[in-house]
């Protein structure tokens, strides 16, 4: 039981260039999130999934798209990378709850990718 | 702008001592408050969570005390160690009609000094 991973670990890119980051979670379940980290701002959701084939916007959608063809899978992408997007990335995934138990609450998270956009 | 305000930005504590994490908030829908711990290179862990209709929650040396009518709510750690020296953050979340959306405080790095 591997919980959530995140491919790559780190990534240089140019502005202009593209990317797709990967989250994979073997937990089944049906909610899955984006989020990027910065200095002094927290954790802001980027986009987040509550199941396969559906995406909604968080915070700070713009400049990414996401897709959840499979459940267990959640693809960030940057079709245009700009230096604002320098950040740590957090994938995170929970259950579908039914607000009657903590647990099912609870996000597990994945170890981040660091993205540097020059 | 920020939903969930949390204070201090950073805090260092001797050795044994206790560490207090304030955190504030405004929308009266969040109905489920986590806290969560992250140590350098890894993603956020979940240490402790509270729903707004207990106004404590103890577990071992972690304690989450909520004040509804202030919307207010912190952690406090007993008997730190420096073991517990990482970045700390609030959270709040509420149901949307779309699933849930948790909102993340700014964090708190704590150092606990041998």
């Amino acid at each position: 039981n591997a919980g959530v991973t995140q491919t790559p670990k780190f990534r240089v890119l140019k502005t202009g260039q593209s990317m797709t980051l990967l989250c994979a979670q073997d937990m089944n379940h049906e909610y899955m999130y984006w989020y990027r980290q910065d200095p002094g701002m927290g954790l802001r959701l980027i986009h987040y999934s509550v199941g396969e084939g559906t995406t909604a916007k968080g915070e700070v959608p713009d400049g990414y798209n996401v897709s959840r063809l499979k459940k267990q899978n959640f693809l960030l992408g940057l079709e245009s990378a700009a230096p604002s997007q320098t950040s740590v990335y957090f994938c995170a995934s929970s259950y579908s709850t039914t607000r009657a138990e903590s647990s099912t609450d609870t996000q597990y998270f994945g170890p981040g990718t660091r993205l540097t956009v020059l | 702008q920020q939903q969930v305000k949390q204070s201090p930005q950073s805090l260092i504590v001797q050795k044994g001592g206790i560490s207090i994490i304030n955190c504030a908030y405004e929308n009266t829908a969040f109905d489920y408050f986590p806290w969560y711990q992250q140590f350098p290179g890894k993603g956020p862990a979940l240490l402790i969570a509270i729903r707004p209709d207990v106004s404590e929650k103890k577990e071992g040396r972690f304690t989450i005390s909520f004040n509804k009518s202030a919307k207010q709510f912190s952690l406090h750690i007993m008997d730190s160690q420096p073991g517990d020296s990482a970045t700390y953050f609030c959270a709040a979340s509420m149901v949307w009609n779309t699933g849930n959306q948790f909102y993340f405080g700014t964090g708190t790095s704590l150092t606990v000094i041998p």
